[in-house]
């Protein structure tokens, strides 16, 4: 049990356009899911923290209006990268939990923009 | 003198021998903490965890210490195999239950057969 399953895998997009992620927990329901961001030979970076029905919390740093989380229900939260550019491409990775710091990872989406 | 909370970047292992991965967390305030392994292209995949009441904990061959004196975490790894090779990464958790994790800096785990 608890699958989290992430959409697309992988992306490549043209610099301008917007690109949307899912995360979605397949058999359990999420109260919180995180978005973390990870480039090439570094750790994840913590980006925001996503709780069903709520506006996302963003760490530091990060630009809300550039990365737009969505948390719309309890199995599925998205994160939309607005005018992506070259900077952007990264790992971008979700988490979610049913509490209890219990934290399932999904496989990832890299996003490539060109 | 031991190096406590030394961080490698990369360890090169042969098969059959023990690893130690080091880690050094930030916050006195943690309570719960987490090895994971990171293969290329692919998300974290849980080893073990450990809370802050605990100094060991010890799982199919992997065993994690913590030293809270030190905010110091490390992985030993057991009769390491080439399936083993990956990065590893320890996080911690900041606060109370359903706050994120916090990442540290990887290791990068190498098997030679």
């Amino acid at each position: 049990g608890a699958v989290v399953s992430q959409h697309p895998s992988w992306v490549i997009c043209k610099s301008g356009t917007s690109v949307k992620i899912e995360c979605r927990s397949l058999d359990f329901q999420a109260t919180t899911m995180f978005w973390y961001r990870q480039f090439p030979k570094q750790s994840l970076m913590l980006m925001a923290t996503s709780n069903e029905g709520s506006k996302a919390t963003y760490e530091q740093g990060v630009e809300k209006d550039k990365f737009l989380i969505n948390h719309a229900s309890l199995t599925l939260s998205t994160l939309t990268v607005t005018s992506a550019h070259p900077e952007d491409s990264s790992f971008y990775i979700c988490s979610a939990t049913r509490g209890a710091n219990v934290l399932t990872f999904g496989a990832g989406s890299r996003l490539t923009v060109l | 003198g031991e190096s406590v909370g030394l961080h490698l970047p990369t360890l090169s292992v042969q098969e059959g021998d023990n690893s130690i991965i080091n880690c050094a967390y930030s916050n006195s305030a943690s309570d719960y903490f987490i090895w994971y392994k990171q293969e290329s292209g692919k998300g974290p995949q849980f080893i073990i965890d450990i809370r802050s009441n605990m100094d060991k904990r010890q799982g199919q061959r992997v065993t994690v210490l913590l030293n809270k004196t030190v905010k110091h975490l490390s992985l030993q790894i057991a009769a390491t195999q080439p399936g083993d090779s990956a990065v590893y990464f320890c996080a911690e958790n900041r606060a109370q239950a359903g706050t994120a994790l916090i990442f540290g800096k990887g290791t990068t785990l190498s098997v030679s057969s």
